[in-house]
């Protein structure tokens, strides 16, 4: 059972826009920033989001990140084939003084 | 070119113990706080250890503690990971991955990550 809660499975047409949810508490999301990792099929994570909204360097705009209390949300915009992955959020807990992932979530672009 | 190489994993038998490292190059590592993050097979992203650059701070999940121990090396740009009394649920593949922000701890924002080595636990 993750510390932070994701939907197992999202899915579009290609060209939607998709979000993905990650819920916590007060004690992790309602008090860090968070941060978001695509990993495609047999490989590494990669940073696509963090301090909530920031996309590093070579991040398509596509993606984009939001926090509200202590939720937080993925968007992705014109979905592609390649952006099937399994989606993680992250951030720390301060009362578990651990870093925390949700579940991740499957993205499948129909 | 920033690169973390983990090495070390392998099959063990239960109860067994094996020592996991990670080199990194291509930044300033004693800057960076480190992690360990493992998956276990066709699972999600499990946070296990945090050092920051400096050693001061370390933090484990709570089920690990007492078997694992993280630790670094400056001096030669390396990460490791100390894992005693092994089973089979500790079956994954490790992963190293840097801190993003030089000399902050504790912001879970892993910007580099190695390609992972794998441990298997099994009789």
């Amino acid at each position: 059972q993750s510390v932070l809660t994701q939907p197992p499975s999202v899915s579009a047409a290609p060209g939607q826009k998709v979000t993905i949810s990650c819920s916590g508490t007060s004690s992790n999301i309602g008090d860090n920033y968070v941060s978001w990792y695509q990993q495609l099929p047999g490989t590494a994570p990669q940073l696509l989001i963090y301090d909530n909204h920031k996309r590093p360097s070579g991040i398509p705009d596509r993606f984009s990140g939001s926090k509200s209390g202590t939720s937080a949300t993925l968007g992705i915009t014109g979905l592609q084939i390649g952006d099937e992955a399994d989606y993680y959020c992250a951030t720390w807990d301060i009362t578990l003084n651990t870093g925390v992932f949700g579940g991740g979530t499957k993205l499948t672009v129909l | 070119e920033v690169q973390l190489v983990e090495s070390g994993g392998d099959l063990v038998k239960p109860g067994g113990s094996l020592r996991l490292s990670c080199t990194a190059s291509g930044f300033s590592f004693s800057s960076h706080a480190m992690n360990w993050v493992r998956q276990a097979p066709g699972k999600g992203l499990e946070w296990v250890s945090s050092i920051s650059s400096g050693s001061s701070h370390i933090d484990y999940a709570e089920s690990l503690k007492g078997r694992f121990t993280i630790s670094r090396d400056n001096a030669k740009n390396s990460l490791y990971l100390q894992m005693n009394s092994l089973r089979g649920e500790d079956t994954a593949v490790y992963y190293c991955a840097r801190d993003a922000t030089p000399f902050l701890y504790g912001l879970a924002t892993y910007d580099y990550w190695g390609q992972g080595t794998l441990v298997t636990v099994s009789s």
